[in-house]
């Protein structure tokens, strides 16, 4: 069965410090891949998704992600974060046959240091 | 011109009562979706209507019963709440067909249940 690990449960980061959050996935093919986010309080939000093409997508508010087919993995990276940033960050997955159906990782908090 | 709503918020009810969390989307989509968020925030798919018909089903207690009067609303009843059932749940639509193509789901504030 497919299943999505998120192996950091938090993480904390200074304001302008770069991010990376690790996403491994387990499935026989190339699933669909996405990213989430959820500020406190609110519903989930998609940062970013990966279908096929160039491994290395570009999403919102300065967020990419990376797809490594060797690796299985599909970790979101960004630059310089910023305090707005602290949310919790969901990785998911969704098989090509039903792709509606969406397999979530159990989430990483990030929390941004001043 | 919330996308995605939900009612109510917030539900504290007491064990073993009915109770139903509505959604309604105003964006045109005609797949709509119920997911669950327990206290370790971990988010699972239990229901999806396409065209309000029954698309996925999870492995939901019968407890939970979805209902889709038309395409833009999916309300989720629940009977005989346990203490289990406290959670957040999410509702969300998107639109198109459900294989082959992924579209974007949008996902509405969630509903904060307890069960006391």
């Amino acid at each position: 069965a497919q299943s999505v690990t998120q192996p950091d449960i938090h993480i904390t980061v200074s304001e302008g410090a770069s991010l990376e959050l690790r996403c491994n996935y387990s499935y026989g093919a190339t699933p669909y891949l996405f990213w989430y986010v959820q500020s406190p309080g609110q519903g989930l939000q998609l940062l970013l998704k990966y279908f096929s093409g160039d491994t290395l997508v570009q999403g919102i508010k300065g967020f990419e992600a990376e797809f490594k087919r060797s690796q299985s993995s599909f970790n979101l990276r960004k630059p310089s974060v910023h305090w707005s940033d602290a949310a919790e960050y969901f990785c998911a997955v969704a098989m090509y046959s039903s792709a509606s159906k969406i397999i979530f990782g159990s989430g990483t908090r990030l929390s941004i240091r001043p | 011109d919330t996308a995605v709503s939900q009612t109510p918020k917030y539900l504290v009810t007491q064990m073993g009562n009915d109770k139903s969390i509505k959604c309604e989307q105003n964006l045109g989509h005609d797949t709509m979706y119920w997911y669950k968020q327990d206290s370790k925030k971990f988010l699972k798919i239990m229901f999806s209507y396409n065209n309000k018909e029954l698309i996925i089903n999870e492995t939901v207690p019968n407890r939970f019963s979805p209902k889709s009067p038309d395409k833009a609303h999916l309300n989720l009843h629940i009977n005989s709440l346990e203490l289990g059932d406290s959670a957040v749940y999410f509702c969300a639509s998107s639109q198109g067909p459900t294989s082959g193509t992924y579209n974007e789901q949008f996902f509405g504030p969630g509903t904060r249940l307890t069960v006391l």
